[in-house]
């Protein structure tokens, strides 16, 4: 089975800062699939960033970009020029690309970390 | 194009009842997935419907069940409630069910608590 860790339960920026959010995983699959979602107070999770672990280049999405270390099955999430609307709950997850075994349909997410964006 | 709509928002039961909750995806989605959301678990996957027929069940007890309609409008239902069936309940839909490259789009969820 899969798992996903995040270890900061809280982290703080100021606004127009970086902050740099942590993410490991353990997998056997050669082949998955990592993504990271935002969850404001409107609960709605929004995906924010995904990375297909048969690329080597990290992705980008504008101010968010990720480094992903296949080797060491770490994948954290970069937010450049932190603003006040990127406050919210983050979450790390994996998808499997077993398509034919259905788990693909699955993500495991990790328990969160609740970002601050201060004046 | 409208989201994925959940419905209700809100829902207070007691101990020992049954609850339907609602999931219409967003046009042409074909996929519908159930997540719960607590502070001590996290979010785990329930179970996933395509085309009517459930591809995949998380580790849940045969209290939770669920369904999807040919509009692809899906249902979860949780009989005899438990006071730890208190919990967020997310709904996702995609277009392709088992695509991880698929994007999910989530609802805003229905928030059960189970007094």
């Amino acid at each position: 089975a899969q798992t996903v860790t995040q270890s900061q339960p809280e982290m703080s920026v100021q606004e127009a800062e970086t902050v740099t959010l942590s993410c490991t995983y353990d997998t056997s699959e050669s082949d998955y699939y990592l993504f990271w979602y935002k969850q404001p107070p409107s609960r709605q999770m929004i995906l924010v960033i995904r990375q297909e672990a048969y690329k080597q280049q990290n992705a980008t999405e504008n101010r968010f970009s990720v480094n992903f270390q296949k080797a060491a099955k770490s994948f954290s999430l970069k937010i450049s020029d932190s603003q006040l609307g990127d406050a919210a709950m983050y979450f790390c997850a994996y998808r499997s690309a077993l398509v034919n075994t259905g788990t693909a349909s699955k993500l495991t997410f990790g328990t969160g970390t609740r970002l601050q964006v201060t004046l | 194009k409208a989201g994925v709509t959940q419905t209700p928002r809100y829902l207070i039961k007691t101990r020992g009842q049954q609850v339907t909750l609602s999931c219409s995806p967003i046009s042409g989605h074909r996929s519908v997935s159930w997540y719960q959301q607590t502070p001590g678990q996290g979010l785990q996957f329930l179970f996933e419907y395509f085309s009517e027929t459930q591809r995949n069940k998380g580790n849940f007890p045969g209290r939770f069940s669920g369904r999807q309609f040919s509009n692809s409008r899906s249902e979860m239902n949780v009989s005899t409630l438990e006071l730890g069936d208190s919990a967020l309940y997310l709904c996702a839909s995609s277009l392709e069910g088992g695509n991880p490259l698929a994007a999910l789009h989530f609802g805003n969820g229905t928030r059960l608590t189970v007094t």
